[in-house]
């Protein structure tokens, strides 16, 4: 079964401040890749996803990541955190898990705390 | 439109009591989802149906049934719940089960 670890479960940043967010999983199939975000009080929303092409992706809100297939790594960064984007950030794999299935896991989330 | 809606938004049941989550989407989402969040925790996968049938059931008490009258709608249906069963129910959809899920906004429930 496909696992995804987040390294860090909290960070905290000043505004204007570089995010980097590590993300790896365990899978050795075809997988498809997904960064999440939950502020506070409100619903999941998707931030970015890679399913083929370009390893760098960019998604909303200035967020990029980029697969690196050799580290199974999915890494989101941003130039310059913004107070708005604290929240609960979550990465995500969705990788065949038998028969005609496919099962979307998550990490345990990386809680991201900016201050003004 | 990437839309899905739940009703209710909060739920508060005893233990002895039946209730039902629903779960709408109107983006020709072939495929929709049950999955359930504890505070501070990832959401978990509980259902999945693709094309209104039921593919992945992952080993989920039978106090909780899931039901796919359409392609549009989806409930889950609560009888029996333990308090430790308190979470918040997110459903979602995609086109297919390989694409993109979107989440609806979850019932938060309360189980006393």
């Amino acid at each position: 079964a496909q696992s995804v670890s987040q390294h860090n479960h909290h960070v905290i940043l000043s505004e204007a401040a570089s995010l980097e967010l590590g993300c790896n999983y365990s899978y050795g199939g075809t997988v498809n890749l997904f960064w999440y975000v939950q502020y506070p009080g409100q619903h999941l929303q998707l931030l970015l996803k890679y399913f083929s092409g370009d390893p760098l992706v960019k998604g909303i809100k200035g967020f990029e990541a980029e697969f690196i297939k050799s580290k199974f790594s999915f890494n989101l960064r941003k130039p310059s955190v913004q107070w708005s984007d604290t929240a609960e950030y979550f990465c995500a794999v969705n990788a065949w898990s038998g028969g005609s299935n496919y099962k979307l896991t998550f990490g345990k989330g990386t809680l991201l705390t900016v201050n003004p | 439109d990437t839309e899905v809606t739940q009703t209710p938004k909060h739920l508060v049941m005893g233990m002895t009591n039946k209730k039902s989550l629903k779960c709408e989407q109107h983006m020709g989402h072939r495929a929709m989802y049950w999955y359930k969040q504890k505070a501070k925790k990832p959401p978990e996968l509980m259902f999945v149906y693709s094309y209104e049938k039921l593919s992945i059931n992952e080993s989920v008490p039978s106090r909780f049934s899931p039901e796919c009258p359409n392609s549009s709608l989806l409930n889950l249906h609560l009888h029996a719940l333990q308090p430790e069963d308190s979470a918040l129910y997110l459903c979602a959809s995609s086109r297919g089960i390989r694409e993109t899920q979107y989440f609806g906004p979850g019932t938060r429930l309360l189980v006393l």
